[in-house]
């Protein structure tokens, strides 16, 4: 069985801090990587993705992927209260287009 | 900005009947899937649909659903008896289909079976 497993939470951080979310994959022959933010009620909203090994920027989110660890990461920057939210991590497996979801990791910023 | 739409947003519907849930994909994608999420849990793959059939289908999707691509933009998903068990927010998603894997979601349908 293919997991993806996230902590919880609640990951609490004040304003300005930053915020850092983790995720563990089972399937050690997935090969992309993707972060949603999800807010109450909503859908998914793409945040980031990553194939390769290393950091990727985009803005304030920097993703971090070590395969060999089976391990990802996300790190936001300058966190808002508007990045309140449940981050779900998501991996590609088999052909990469079903999409194996963590349980979510859900963050306050308190202003 | 093109969007995955969905309707209807809502659907309350008594256990046995039927129910069609529609998603209008991004023009030019060629990979459309389903997912749910029960209440707390986890989003769940269902099915992807590629070039007009299903490329892969999980556990979940038994015979009581079915996908269909009716036209040039339709995408729906049907569920011939609803059980209590259905009740969930259903998203459907899609991708360009090349070197880009990254699935985009339309807002959900919320099915509450009673």
């Amino acid at each position: 069985q293919k997991e993806v497993e996230q902590n919880s939470g609640p990951l609490s951080v004040p304003e300005g801090a930053i915020a850092s979310l983790n995720c563990t994959y089972s399937d050690r022959g997935s090969q992309s990587f993707f972060w949603y933010r999800q807010y109450s009620g909503k859908s998914p909203e793409l945040i980031m993705f990553i194939y390769s090994n290393g950091d990727k920027e985009d803005g304030r989110f920097t993703a971090q992927l070590n395969k060999a660890s089976q391990y990802v990461s996300l790190l936001i920057r300058d966190s808002q209260p508007s990045d309140s939210a449940t981050y779900l991590c998501a991996v590609g497996t088999g052909n990469n287009r079903k999409l194996i979801w963590g349980l979510g990791t859900s963050l306050a910023v308190n202003p | 900005e093109p969007e995955v739409t969905q309707t209807p947003s809502h659907q309350v519907t008594q256990m046995g009947q039927e129910v069609i849930l529609r998603c209008v994909p991004i023009s030019n994608h060629l990979y459309f899937y389903w997912y749910r999420q029960i209440l707390g849990q986890k989003v769940e793959f269902l099915v992807s649909f590629y070039n007009n059939e299903i490329s892969e289908k999980s556990e979940i999707f038994d015979d009581q659903f079915s996908v269909e691509r009716p036209d040039g933009s339709n995408f729906t998903l049907k569920i011939r008896s609803t059980k209590l068990e259905d009740s969930a927010m259903y998203f459907c998603a899609s991708s360009l289909g090349t070197s880009s894997e990254t699935q985009y979601f339309g807002p959900g349908t919320r099915l509450l079976v009673l």
